[in-house]
């Protein structure tokens, strides 16, 4: 089975701030990662595809970039409906492993 | 609008059993991937089980195999995870998800939730 280990698990940062969080396969994906974000007590939201592509409709400061097995998504100037934890996922192969998670908070 | 609406959640004593139904609206329902994920309660995401929009290509996590069944009935878009044999360790928020493509792909829409407590 694939692991994917994403880092930090916690980040403080501030509104305006630039984010990156990383993601890291135990062995080769292709291009198959995505990136969610989930508030709290909500569902998961699909934000980028195949690495690097933005789902519609979310703002063009969330990017993805990597291969093989480092990837990362960045957030370009941090917004207050930002603050949330971010999840990978692989689906180079089944089981469609996530990480664990990052949270991302208010400094 | 794509929606996805779970049921059947509820409260289950060690080893009983629950069924969770997933409605699906707003896309062709059986042009996708269907997928069950779940998150206990302050934890990530851990996916379940994953199939094939005809039925027959299914996919289980190891914590499940042997205990839970996944389904579906497209004439009425209706997705399925029997669960049998429940531990504590199923306590959790399910979700189901649908793929991007017929394919599988990111899971694109999620349904809101239902709640499995497991609890004697």
């Amino acid at each position: 089975d694939i692991q994917l280990t994403q880092s930090p698990s916690f980040l403080s940062a501030s509104v305006g701030d630039r984010v990156t969080i990383t993601c890291r396969a135990s062995q080769v994906i292709r291009s198959y990662l995505a990136w969610y974000q989930q508030k709290e007590g909500k569902a998961p939201k699909l934000l980028i595809y195949a690495t690097s592509t933005l789902q519609r409709g979310v703002p063009s400061r969330f990017s993805g970039s990597g291969s093989g097995t480092g990837f990362t998504l960045t957030i370009s100037s941090l917004q207050p409906e930002d603050f949330a934890t971010y999840y990978c996922q692989q689906l180079n192969a089944y089981p469609h492993s996530f990480g664990q998670g990052t949270k991302v908070e208010i400094k | 609008e794509v929606q996805l609406v779970e049921s059947g959640g509820g409260l289950v004593q060690p080893g009983g059993s629950l069924r969770l139904s997933c409605l699906g609206s707003g896309f062709i329902f059986d042009d996708f991937v269907l997928h069950w994920v779940r998150q206990a309660p302050g934890k990530g995401l851990e996916w379940v089980s994953s199939i094939s929009w005809n039925g027959r290509d299914i996919h289980y996590a190891d914590s499940v195999r042997g205990r839970f069944t996944i389904s579906r009935d497209n004439r009425k878009n209706s997705l399925f995870l029997q669960m049998d044999n429940l531990r504590i360790d199923d306590m959790a928020s399910y979700f189901c998800a649908k793929g991007m493509g017929i394919l599988g792909g990111a899971f694109d829409y999620w349904g809101q939730g239902t709640l499995v407590a497991v609890s004697s």
